[in-house]
Formats: structure tokens, C-alpha cells, sequence
């Protein structure tokens, strides 16, 4: 079955730390999308990527950086300069297509002590 | 003003219960809309996309007015496993995907 595998589903990190979120998808979606969510903010976007080896910052990029080298990938790296890492991270994909909705992946939980 | 807005809830309805949400957009020139479900501490899952002329999905139906701007989704006879979170999510461009911020609906027996 295809969908976006993202890992690990639970991670625990000192401050100071840079940490990797790992998502995988087998949708061969173009664009890939990541995404926060902390209780009563909804969804924020922190960086996306229409195409390999590009990548836009979304809303919230500052203390976040990512890299598409292939199309099935997009890490995302969550350094020391990120002031509030603690949050639910979901990564997403769509195809091109006018009407194309976001597919998620199962999320990582990150908390940060 | 947030560019997507949904009344937070939660709504508490008897089984068996028809319920309504609603979700404003502030951008006239959205493309296109969806309704997501979250159950707690899960990623959203799309429930259904909603077209011009409106669609319905079993229980589920979405309906879109684009001169008042608000898309809806009406729930008939709920069930307990209805209860989740519904986000709507408007797409302004190519790559853009607004969220709301979701209304949790819980469905007592």
C-alpha cells in the first residue's frame, strides 16, 4: 500500500541537541510538506518542497532546516535554534493536481526537556 | 482575521444526532477544500474533499458556498466513533494548505 512512513513515533532530545525527523513516501508525490502542531494552534507550516533539490520555508522555518535529494524523502533537521521543539511534527505529500489534498504521515512526537 | 476559522466546540450531541460544523475562509481565490478527521495524538485523515455542487459520503456531507466563503460538513446520525476533531483545510495556490484549527465533536451515548 502506498503512504508516507515517518519516524521515529516518539522522540526524546536534551536541549541543545539537533535532531533528524525522518518521512518517506511511496506515493510518488512531487511535493512534499512539514508541518507542526501544538494543542489549540492547529497546523503550521514549516517548510516545503515542490521538486528535488528545492525547498521553500513555510511559516514557522526559523530553528528548522530540510533537504530533498530524492523524491521519496524529506528530512527534517530540528537544531538547538528551534526555541520551542516540543510539538507534534507531521509531514504530508500531494500530487500536482488542482483538486489534490494532503496525505500525512503518522506524525513524530518530539519532546525536548 | 485568521485566514481559516472553525468554532473550536466541542460539540456534545446524543447518538444518533445530526450535527453541522462550519469553516470560514478569508481568501476568495481558494482553489479548493477539504474536511480532515483527527482522533487524539493521530495525524488528520482526509475525510472527504468538497466540490461546487456539494457531495455526500454516506453520513457525511460537504457542501461549499463561495459567496458567503464558508464550507460545511453535516454529520447524520452520529456515532461514538464519530467523535475525533474535524479540521477543515482550504488550498489558496499550487502548495498552500490552510488549516483550521479543528472542532472536536463528541457523540455520548
Amino acid at each position: 500500500d502506498g503512504g508516507i512512513t515517518q519516524s521515529p513515533k516518539y522522540l526524546f532530545r536534551k536541549e541543545g541537541q539537533n535532531v533528524t525527523l525522518s518521512c518517506e513516501q511511496n506515493l510518488n508525490h512531487d511535493a512534499m510538506y512539514w508541518y507542526r502542531q501544538d494543542p489549540g494552534q492547529g497546523l503550521r507550516l514549516i517548510y516545503y518542497s515542490q521538486i528535488v533539490n528545492d525547498f521553500q520555508k513555510g511559516d514557522i522555518a526559523e530553528g528548522y532546516s530540510v533537504s530533498r535529494e530524492k523524491k521519496e524523502s524529506f528530512p527534517l533537521t530540528v537544531t538547538s535554534a528551534q526555541k520551542n521543539p516540543t510539538a507534534f511534527y507531521l509531514c504530508a505529500s500531494s500530487s500536482r493536481s488542482y483538486n489534490s489534498p494532503l496525505h500525512f504521515g503518522n506524525g513524530t512526537r518530539l519532546t525536548v526537556t | 482575521r485568521k485566514e481559516v476559522e472553525q468554532d473550536p466546540g466541542p460539540f456534545n450531541v446524543p447518538e444518533g444526532a445530526t450535527v453541522a460544523f462550519n469553516c470560514t475562509y478569508s481568501n476568495s481565490a481558494s482553489q479548493s477544500f477539504f474536511w480532515y478527521r483527527q482522533d487524539c495524538r493521530k495525524e488528520p485523515k482526509l475525510l472527504m474533499s468538497v466540490y461546487s455542487s456539494g457531495n455526500e459520503d454516506g453520513r457525511f456531507t460537504a457542501q461549499l458556498n463561495r459567496a458567503s466563503q464558508y464550507i460545511s460538513l453535516l454529520i447524520r446520525d452520529s456515532k461514538l466513533s464519530d467523535s475525533a476533531t474535524y479540521l477543515c483545510a482550504v488550498k489558496t495556490g499550487t502548495y498552500k494548505y490552510i488549516f483550521g484549527t479543528g472542532t472536536r465533536l463528541k457523540v455520548l451515548a
